[in-house]
Parts: structure tokens; sequence; C-alpha cells
């Protein structure tokens, strides 16, 4: 079965710098685009990257180009989110999710990990 | 930036059908996803392109500026917020809907 294991949440003060990964395992994960999205307390979905399976395609959310990061690392099965200059605006429950296709793009999201909270505040 | 407009709620009676639209300029040329996501619970893809075995109960259509999610013989089970999404190849970004709540009467 596919899984998806996100870590690296927490509370950070604003201004400040955090990563997340999301260890996958059930999937031969370098034959698959990944990304992460985002949902705030009691709101809707939001994407906020996406990268192609062999890390040549990155996507950003315009709320966090330029402060986000996105990496793969095949060897070890994982994903990662470099997050800087936080924002309150940033607290959300960040997940990790599969894409259906190895290119950014033609995505369907078809398997969802179970999140991790960051919560940006002083 | 790409907008896709959806009803912030529905309410239905068990067994009858639900519809829940997704509204965007031209989304009948663009492949359109939908996810439930049930409370407490990360999102699931309700239709899955890439599985051999279709849903029963819940079905797509797309054309136009609408696209339209149809939950057949509805289930308190399917009580859930549904959100569509679509790729957007002009921001090269991932596009989700508002949002849409299901109510099971």
């Amino acid at each position: 079965d596919v899984q998806l294991v996100e870590s690296g949440g927490g509370l950070v003060q604003p201004g400040r710098s955090l990563r997340l990964s999301c260890a996958a395992s059930g999937f031969t994960f370098d034959d698959y685009a990944m990304h992460w999205v985002r949902q705030a307390p009691g709101k809707g979905l939001e994407w906020v990257s996406g990268i192609s399976w062999n890390s040549d395609s990155i996507g950003f959310a315009d709320s966090v180009k330029g402060r986000f990061t996105i990496s793969r690392d095949n060897a070890k099965n994982s994903l990662y989110l470099q997050m800087s200059s936080l924002r309150p605006e940033d607290t959300a429950l960040y997940y990790c999710v599969k894409d259906t296709y190895m290119i950014v793009g033609a995505t369907q999201l078809d398997h969802w990990g179970q999140g991790t909270l960051v919560t940006v505040s002083s | 930036s790409f907008v896709l407009t959806q009803a912030p709620s529905v309410s239905v009676a068990p067994g009858k059908t639900a519809r829940i639209t997704c509204g965007g300029n031209n989304i009948g040329t663009k492949s359109v996803h939908w996810y439930q996501q049930r409370p407490g619970q990360a999102p699931v893809v309700v239709i899955d392109y890439n599985s051999d075995r279709p849903s029963e109960r819940f079905s797509g259509s797309n054309s136009g500026n609408t696209a339209t999610l149809t939950i057949s013989r509805v289930e308190v089970g399917d009580e859930a917020d549904y959100y569509c999404q679509v790729w957007d190849i002009n921001s090269d970004q991932l596009v989700f809907g508002t949002g849409t709540r299901v109510t099971v009467l």
C-alpha cells in the first residue's frame, strides 16, 4: 500500500525557516511526480508546489514563490519542502501528495499523507 | 490566475442524486479531478482516471464553463467536502476549487 508520512512541522516564529520531509513507501517513488498541498484551519485546499519525477520540472504557487523550495531524493524515497521567511498566513496542515503521472501538469493527486501542522506565530 | 468556483453547500436526501458544479473559464478544455474530504481526514480522489475499477456511484462531466460531479444513490458516508482541481497551463500551477460541503439530510 502507498504510504506517505510527513514530518518536520511545528511552531515557528514569523520570518524563520522550517523544513518538511515526506517519507514515501509502497510504490516506485522515482516513477511519479510529487506535490505539497496545504490547508489552513477551517479553509480549503491550496496547492503549494510540485516536482516531476526527475526534478526537471518544478512549480510553485504565487503565494510561496521565492520563499519555498521543493526537492526530492529518489535514492531515499523522500520529498522535502524548505520554507523560509514564514508568515502567519503560512499556518496550515501540509500534505505530501503523490501524482498519478511522472510529470507535473497532467496532475491527478491519487494518494495523500495525513499531513504535518505548521504554525507560524510569535 | 485561473479561478474555480463551487457552491459552498449542497444538501441531498439519502438515495437521491447530488450534483456538485465547478465553474471556470473554458473548463471544458481541461482535465478536471475531484476529491472528497471527510471531516478530520485527508482528501481522496473520487474518480481515479488511472483505476481499472470505475466508481459505481461517482461520475463526472465537463463542458463549456462548468464541470459537474454527480453522486448517485447518496449515502450518509458521502457527507464531506468536495473539491475540483485542474492544472492551469497558462500559469503552470495547480488550482483547486473553493469546495462544496455536501450534507446528507
